[in-house]
């Protein structure tokens, strides 16, 4: 038991489809997080909200979407998806993000095995 | 730029044996760094977060050391057990920004009987 669970477990979908990932958080946190973990390759992130509010966007392609609507849930739309985004998605919260909080570590979700066809 | 290399890639020893992983990191400037557990299909678990000030810290049978002149970690499991087998990543936070994490590819560690 994580306090993190992330739904589905595994995705599989078309390039055309629209779908959604979705990650709830029971720890109380104020921070969460989206990660894309490929094989051999270190974690990536993705987004990150604080308050519902996101304060960091890496980059990240507009096919994916990430909506926060409170402090214990966030969303990840997919849609146009390529061969590439196939990958492990985790979810992650924290207390917060700065000062004190920093020194907190992120509590992870399992992950959503996504598979582009 | 920072990086995190973290060494070996894989491992693996005998049941009861003690093992050393090492991380090895260029991040700048320092905030903590952290250890963590994903076993295979799950989640990155925390292990241990040291800050600067910190040179050992221990959960059970894990015991982290900090050089934070030379920016070299290591991550020491005694008496191994089968559930040890699992990815262990080292992760660097820096205090330029407001969440700047540096993470490692990880070492593979797998425990045969």
């Amino acid at each position: 038991e994580t306090g993190v669970t992330q739904t589905p477990r595994h995705l599989v979908m078309g390039m055309t489809n629209k779908k959604s990932l979705k990650c709830e958080q029971h720890l109380g946190h104020n921070a969460m997080y989206w990660y894309k973990q490929s094989a051999k390759k270190p974690l990536e992130l993705m987004f990150v909200y604080n308050f519902k509010e996101q304060t960091e966007n890496n980059s990240v392609p507009s096919r994916f979407s990430p909506e926060c609507p409170n402090s214990s849930h966030l969303f990840l739309h997919l849609h146009t998806l390529q061969p590439e985004d196939s990958a492990l998605y985790l979810c992650a919260s924290s207390q917060g993000t700065g000062g004190a909080d920093g020194n907190q570590p992120q509590h992870f979700g399992d992950g959503t095995r996504l598979s582009i066809l | 730029k920072n990086q995190v290399e973290q060494s070996p890639q894989s491992l693996i020893i005998l049941e009861g044996k003690n093992c050393t992983l090492q991380c090895n990191y260029t991040v700048s400037p320092f905030s903590n760094l952290r250890w963590y557990k994903q076993d295979t299909g799950r989640g990155p678990v925390s292990l241990t977060i040291m800050t600067f000030s910190e040179n050992t810290k221990s959960n059970g049978r894990y015991t982290a050391t900090l050089d934070a002149d030379t920016k070299q970690s290591s991550l020491h499991i005694t008496a191994s057990q089968l559930s040890d087998s699992a990815s262990y990543i080292c992760v660097v936070r820096s205090t330029f920004g407001n969440e700047k994490l540096t993470f490692g590819t990880g070492t593979r560690l797998t425990i045969i009987p």
